[in-house]
């Protein structure tokens, strides 16, 4: 089983659409990371949480440490938000990050 | 500009012979990664190195060698051993003192 796990695996939506993608991991961590991935294959960084919650653009990330629950919500989606949106957590004072599969989003105009 | 590069973007062997990733950064980063991205899963470590001269095994190291001789530099080898080498490879660092790891833009390797 995996440590990290996204839901859905694949998401379509309508230009203008709320979408949220969630994260759940099983193991105590001292930070949680939203990635995103373009087609290309290089990857950035979007949010990295320990507690609570954070905006930036239409972009939000919470998390809910002691359910071991994050979601990412997009706010007015646009089809340059199209790519695979990567949970990643860092276990306690370890140096290893633990990477879900990845949620991949098309967004339609 | 402060970041990491990988070379080259796109790279063709054939079966069994060794090829070397180029991973660079010149972030002062202590910590470097070496990641695998198959279809469908997540990424998975191969190597680290939190120090020059040190590193360690990830969970899928079989087939695969790394060096650290400078901080600035992770070379890859992907040896004739590696029983599936054809993937996406990304490196990555991070400062010891913070949890925010760079990605570089990947290799990606096809070996047939």
């Amino acid at each position: 089983k995996n440590e990290v796990e996204q839901s859905p695996q694949n998401l379509t939506a309508q230009e203008g659409e709320f979408i949220t993608i969630n994260c759940s991991y099983s193991v105590g961590i001292s930070a949680l990371h939203w990635l995103q991935q373009h087609p290309g294959g290089g990857i950035v960084s979007l949010f990295m949480l320990s507690s609570g919650k954070k905006k930036h653009g239409r972009l939000i990330a919470t998390i809910n440490i002691q359910e071991k629950h994050s979601s990412l919500h997009i706010t007015a989606s646009h089809p340059r938000d199209s790519a695979v949106y990567i949970c990643a957590v860092i276990k306690g004072t370890g140096n290893q990050f633990y990477f879900g599969t990845g949620t991949s989003l098309t967004v339609i105009p | 500009d402060g970041g990491i590069t990988q070379s080259p973007k796109y790279l063709f062997r054939k079966e069994g012979q060794n090829v070397t990733l180029s991973c660079e950064q010149n972030l002062n980063h202590d910590a470097m990664y070496w990641y695998r991205q198959d279809p469908g899963q997540g990424l998975r470590l191969i190597y680290y190195s939190q120090i020059v001269n040190d590193f360690q095994k990830g969970d899928i190291a079989e087939g695969y060698s790394v060096s650290r001789e400078k901080k600035e530099s992770f070379p890859l080898t992907v040896t004739s051993a590696q029983k599936n080498p054809t993937a996406f490879y990304l490196c990555a660092s991070r400062s010891l003192g913070g949890n925010e790891q760079y990605f570089g833009p990947g290799t990606r390797l096809t070996v047939t």
